[in-house]
């Protein structure tokens, strides 16, 4: 079975200061993963997906940054937090263009 | 404006009951999925869809793409049922586009 695992669960941070949040899925090979941001109460914006190690392509940028380092891992980072990157963060996977699961996803306050 | 959505934006239901969430696309939709949030944020995966109809359980989905419209339909809804419902559409390869989501309480 696949299980895809977040970290961290939650991060309290000051602007400015640089941001890593992971995720990692198992049992399952060359998925495509996604990165979605959702503010309090909103909807889910999809920020970044990639179909291969080492390609990701932007959808929104919102001033952060993503990588595939490894066929199962997916980063969002920043070096520089605003207030506007507050939020619940969820990363996704799927086969193809095909259903997609999501992982518990990273609490994000920024103060 | 939206480009994904959802009707109604809340809604409180007797257990037992039943009742129709829609989902209402400006864009052309491919595939649609429809999701479960539940109150600590993780969402779980209801239905994938090309147009036509699910059945899983008490919910069922249909697609109609020539409309571009969506609906999920809830029969004797229980307590688990509440969260929030989110539809999203793919219209562009590796693209989704997420609706506004229906907060539903089921109350007992």
């Amino acid at each position: 079975a696949q299980t895809i695992h977040q970290w961290p669960v939650a991060e309290i941070k000051a602007v400015g200061s640089p941001l890593s949040l992971g995720c990692t899925i198992k049992g399952k090979s060359s998925p495509n993963l996604y990165w979605y941001w959702q503010a309090t109460g909103g909807t889910l914006q999809q920020l970044f997906y990639s179909i291969t190690v080492g390609q990701v392509e932007s959808v929104v940028q919102l001033n952060l940054s993503a990588s595939r380092p490894k066929d199962d891992q997916f980063i969002l980072s920043t070096e520089k937090l605003l207030l506007s990157h507050s939020g619940f963060y969820l990363c996704a996977w799927s086969q193809g263009t095909g259903q997609l699961y999501f992982g518990e996803g990273s609490k994000l306050t920024v103060l | 404006g939206d480009k994904v959505k959802q009707s109604p934006s809340a809604l409180s239901l007797q257990e037992g009951t039943n009742s129709a969430l829609r989902c209402n696309f400006s864009i052309a939709a491919t595939t649609v999925q429809w999701f479960l949030q539940n109150p600590r944020g993780s969402l779980m995966n209801l239905f994938y869809l090309v147009p036509g109809t699910k059945e899983n359980g008490r919910l069922k989905s249909a697609f109609d793409s020539k409309e571009s419209y969506s609906t999920l339909h809830i029969r004797d809804a229980q307590l688990e049922d509440s969260g929030t419902y989110f539809c999203a559409a793919e219209n562009m390869g590796y693209k989704l586009t997420f609706g506004t989501g229906t907060s539903l309480l089921v109350d007992p």
